[in-house]
């Protein structure tokens, strides 16, 4: 079958770095993505890694290693406006490349 | 306008009622999705189309019926549903069908939360 794997809470205090893993196992990859969802929010776009390294996008990163099947969302300079939900996807190497998400991670910022 | 923008925004119904959730893009693209997203559970595809055709069922149950009467409309028309299928409905449109093409975004609406009672 076809399955993400992250944490599911996180918690970590302003001005910290946290760093969110994903690892997948699906039948195809093209490539990872990461989502944000605040609470009562529509999920939205942070990064997408299609090769191996290090994408960098403010205080957000995403990193990815296809030989591992892994991945990562660095934050960096926690604020509290982070606290959120983080969804991984993958796109999967079926005909049409659908998105596959992982159950989220909930990052709790504290003060 | 701009974005997704699903309605209702929160709905109840019984089990043998009939009602339909709508979605609009104002973004210009060509594909656009339905996702089921209940607690502790991940994203769940229901419904792919593209271009108005539908590329994708994921093997969901016929009581809920996709319509795409143009690029920009969705529609998910619902009817004696069950109380698992309580949960939040979110629609999202690409600027293709593959998963969000070479960048991998989805455009989310904030969802249409369903309580079948």
């Amino acid at each position: 079958g076809q399955s993400l794997e992250q944490p599911s809470e996180v918690t970590a205090v302003e001005g910290a770095i946290v760093q969110i893993n994903c690892t997948y196992q699906t039948s195809g990859f093209y490539g990872l993505s990461w989502y944000q969802q605040h609470d009562g929010g529509a999920p939205t776009f942070l990064s997408y890694n299609a090769l191996d390294g290090l994408e960098e996008t403010g205080r957000f990163s995403s990193f990815l290693s296809r030989s591992d099947s892994y991945g990562y969302l660095l934050l960096q300079e926690l604020q509290m406006k982070d606290s959120a939900s983080y969804f991984c996807a993958v796109r999967d190497g079926g005909s049409q490349g659908n998105l596959i998400f992982g159950k989220g991670t909930k990052l709790s910022v504290k003060p | 306008e701009t974005g997704v923008t699903q309605t209702p925004r929160h709905l109840v119904m019984g089990m043998t009622n009939k009602k339909s959730l709508k979605c609009e893009q104002h973004l210009g693209h060509n594909a656009m999705y339905w996702y089921k997203q209940s607690a502790k559970k991940p994203l769940e595809l229901m419904f792919v189309y593209s271009l108005e055709e539908r590329v994708e069922n994921n093997s969901v149950p016929s009581r809920f019926s996709p319509e795409c009467p143009n690029s920009s409309h969705l529609f998910l028309h619902l009817h004696t549903l069950q109380p698992e299928d309580s949960a939040l409905y979110l629609c999202a449109s690409s600027q293709d069908s593959a998963g969000g093409g070479n960048t991998g975004e989805l455009f989310f609406g904030e969802g249409s939360r369903l309580t079948v009672l």
